[in-house]
């Protein structure tokens, strides 16, 4: 088991232009969720899938940011474009249906948008 | 408005005693809770956690005692180990709701000095 797959692992890019950041969930796991990590919010939930379908995007913070999930074992979170405030940590989570409750992470990508 | 809250953004304790981290929530429908670890450049982890019809739960040197009158969860750690420097956070789930999706606290920064 590889666990949740981000790539990149690091990406800084000019204002205005467009990331992607990817995941790719573990498994057998049928709930991907988008997470951003910053010093004064926390961990934020932006956006969660079930079977690849979008279920909550309510925390996606404007329409520059959009997430996509074409088949079960990825998916992509995108800005365009891209503002200094979006930098952050971004991380992909997957989880299984079923009694247990908690999420496997991964590494994260750290976005500066410079 | 937000519904978990760590008051405490960083916490320093000596190696060998103990460390106790807070974490308080506001929606009455959160029924399962967990803590989570994060060491630089990783995601977070899964450390523990506690369903709401107990009031504590232990796991080695870490317990996890919840307070549903006051709406208030802590993590004990003793005795704390230098390696148990990390950020800490708190998460909640609610009862209902097809993915339960997790709602977590700003984090707390546990440095053990050695």
């Amino acid at each position: 088991d590889a666990g949740v797959i981000q790539s990149p692992r690091h990406e800084v890019t000019e204002m205005g232009q467009e990331v992607t950041l990817r995941c790719k969930p573990i498994s057998g796991h049928d709930y991907l969720f988008w997470y951003r990590q910053t010093m004064m919010r926390g961990l934020e939930l932006l956006i969660y899938f079930n079977n690849n379908v979008p279920i909550d995007d309510s925390g996606m913070p404007e329409d520059r940011f959009s997430a996509k999930m074409p088949n079960a074992s990825f998916s992509t979170l995108k800005i365009q474009p891209s503002e200094p405030r979006d930098s952050a940590v971004y991380f992909c989570a997957s989880r299984r249906t079923g009694p247990s409750r908690g999420y496997t992470f991964g590494s994260g990508t750290r976005l500066t948008v410079v | 408005d937000q519904q978990v809250k760590q008051n405490s953004p960083s916490l320093s304790v000596q190696e060998g005693r103990i460390s106790i981290l807070n974490c308080d929530y506001t929606n009455s429908m959160f029924d399962y809770f967990l803590w989570y670890k994060k060491y630089p450049a990783e995601g977070p982890t899964f450390l523990i956690s506690i369903s709401s019809i107990k009031d504590k739960n232990e796991d080695g040197r870490f317990t996890v005692f919840l307070n549903k009158s006051a709406k208030h969860l802590s993590l004990h750690i003793v005795p704390s180990q230098p390696g148990d420097s990390a950020v800490y956070f708190c998460a909640a789930s609610p009862s209902s709701g097809s993915a339960r999706q997790l709602t977590f606290g700003s984090g707390t920064q546990l440095t053990v000095l050695p």
